[in-house]
């Protein structure tokens, strides 16, 4: 079974750094680009960015390119999604995704839980 | 930037059907694909590619499109489709982008 496990809710302080994980299992999580998905409170989905973890390839949606960093640890199929000075507005639930592709498209297929960060001054 | 456009919400009675629209200039040339949000829940993939649907969707749920505008079509809607619908897309250089959501009423 595809699964996506997601690290714990966060609550943090503006300034702070911070990193969330995103465990694969059930597939092989080298062949698989892995999204993030940002949906603030009460708000909808956003796509912030892709990362490929055989190489750490990544792709940034130009709304947070410079805001966050993606990075991979392939020995232990996970993904991340790091800040390095939170800000208020960052509060929100992350998803990651994975991106299943055939010969005509791509679309995230399978969803982890879900990660709520809380930043507060 | 690109965008594409869905109602805020829509409403119907249970067994009625229900249709979401999401509109975009590069429809025409780029597939839809549609996600279902239930409260507090991972968005699910209900559609890909206009009007396939994934192993496990019930068959109540179709898709297809027209020119800019892609419909989702849930016939004979129930009270566990309710939820949020976002429409997925690509703008012409590939660029993705989620419509802004429609929560669905069955009530």
């Amino acid at each position: 079974e595809v699964q996506l496990v997601q690290s714990g809710a966060e609550v943090k302080k503006t300034g702070e750094s911070l990193k969330i994980s995103c465990k694969g299992s059930g597939f092989r999580f080298t062949f698989y680009w892995i999204g993030w998905v940002r949906q603030m409170p009460g708000k909808g989905l956003e796509w912030m960015g892709i990362i490929y973890p055989s190489d750490s390839d990544t792709k940034y949606s130009p709304s947070f390119e410079g805001q966050v960093t993606f990075s991979a640890d392939r020995s232990i199929s996970t993904a991340y999604l790091h800040w390095s000075s939170l800000k208020a507005s960052d509060t929100a639930m992350y998803y990651c995704a994975r991106l299943f592709c055939t010969n005509s498209s791509c679309s995230y297929d399978s969803w982890g839980q879900g990660t709520l960060v809380t930043v507060s001054s | 930037s690109y965008e594409v456009t869905q109602p805020p919400s829509v409403s119907v009675s249970p067994g009625q059907t229900a249709r979401i629209t999401c509109s975009g200039d590069a429809l025409p040339k780029k597939y839809a694909f549609w996600y279902q949000q239930k409260s507090g829940q991972a968005p699910v993939l209900v559609i890909y590619e206009d009007k396939k649907r994934p192993s496990g969707i019930p068959e109540r749920f179709s898709g297809s499109t027209s020119g800019t505008m892609a419909t989702l079509t849930i016939s004979g809607a129930q009270v566990e489709d309710e939820g949020d619908y976002y429409c997925f897309s690509t703008d012409s250089r590939g660029n993705p982008v989620f419509g802004g959501g429609t929560k669905l009423t069955v009530l």
